[in-house]
């Protein structure tokens, strides 16, 4: 069984229109997190959530916005696009000291 | 704050032993961890180190010195299949997010 997984695998849209990645686990794990990567390789933070508290990093733009129906799902909204947003983004579960649970990654690419 | 600092690149032969470097300031660190990524696909878990000292894993180890802000990822018996990118991260003040390192992407050749 897979223990993150995320949808789609690629996205290839264009500038100014609005998206949805989804990411779930079966793992039980209270903390869901999503990552960007760049073309450079470099893993970033965006936003870390359990069912208390939404932890935002204050440089990723208001565009962007977690969404969780439940404690097993955590959904990442982008809302115009920028040529600048693409990249690969990373899903990503924890439980107490237990890391290291990425999903496989959304290709995200802005044309 | 956290700032990580690792090589960008490095190379080595099969068989061979590398050692990747890390190291950080941070004022609250909870503990480091290493990662491997291969091209194209998700990080995965190698090492968490959160007391001073070497943890071994089979062919690889990750060593931690707190008072140093120092860390390393030890590769023996390096074979093909190691060549990838290995990330050093460091858990933040408050325990709820993994903080990268840029990377260090691994070639290893026959």
């Amino acid at each position: 069984d897979t223990a993150v997984s995320q949808t789609p695998k690629y996205l290839v849209t264009q500038m100014g229109n609005d998206k949805s990645i989804k990411c779930e686990q079966n793992l039980g794990h209270d903390t869901m997190y999503w990552y960007k990567q760049d073309s450079k390789k470099f893993l970033k933070i965006m936003f870390s959530y359990n069912n208390k508290e939404l932890i935002i990093n204050e440089t990723v733009p208001n565009r962007f916005s977690p969404k969780s129906p439940d404690k097993a799902h955590l959904n990442l909204h982008i809302n115009s696009l920028e040529l600048g947003d693409s990249a690969v983004y990373f899903c990503a579960s924890s439980q107490d000291q237990t890391w290291g649970y990425f999903g496989p990654g959304t290709r995200l690419t802005v044309t | 704050g956290q700032n990580i600092d690792q090589p960008t690149e490095m190379t080595a032969t099969e068989g061979a032993i590398v050692q990747i470097n890390c190291t950080y300031q941070t004022s609250g660190f909870n503990g480091l961890f290493w990662y491997q990524q291969h091209a194209g696909e998700a990080p995965t878990f190698l090492s968490y180190n959160v007391l001073d000292g070497l943890e071994e894993k089979g062919r690889f180890s990750s060593f931690l010195s707190r008072s140093k802000g120092y860390s390393y990822l030890l590769l023996k018996e390096l074979q093909m299949k190691d060549s990838a990118s290995y990330l050093c991260a460091g858990l933040n003040q408050a325990g709820t997010a993994l903080i990268f390192g840029k990377g260090t992407t691994l070639s290893v050749s026959s």
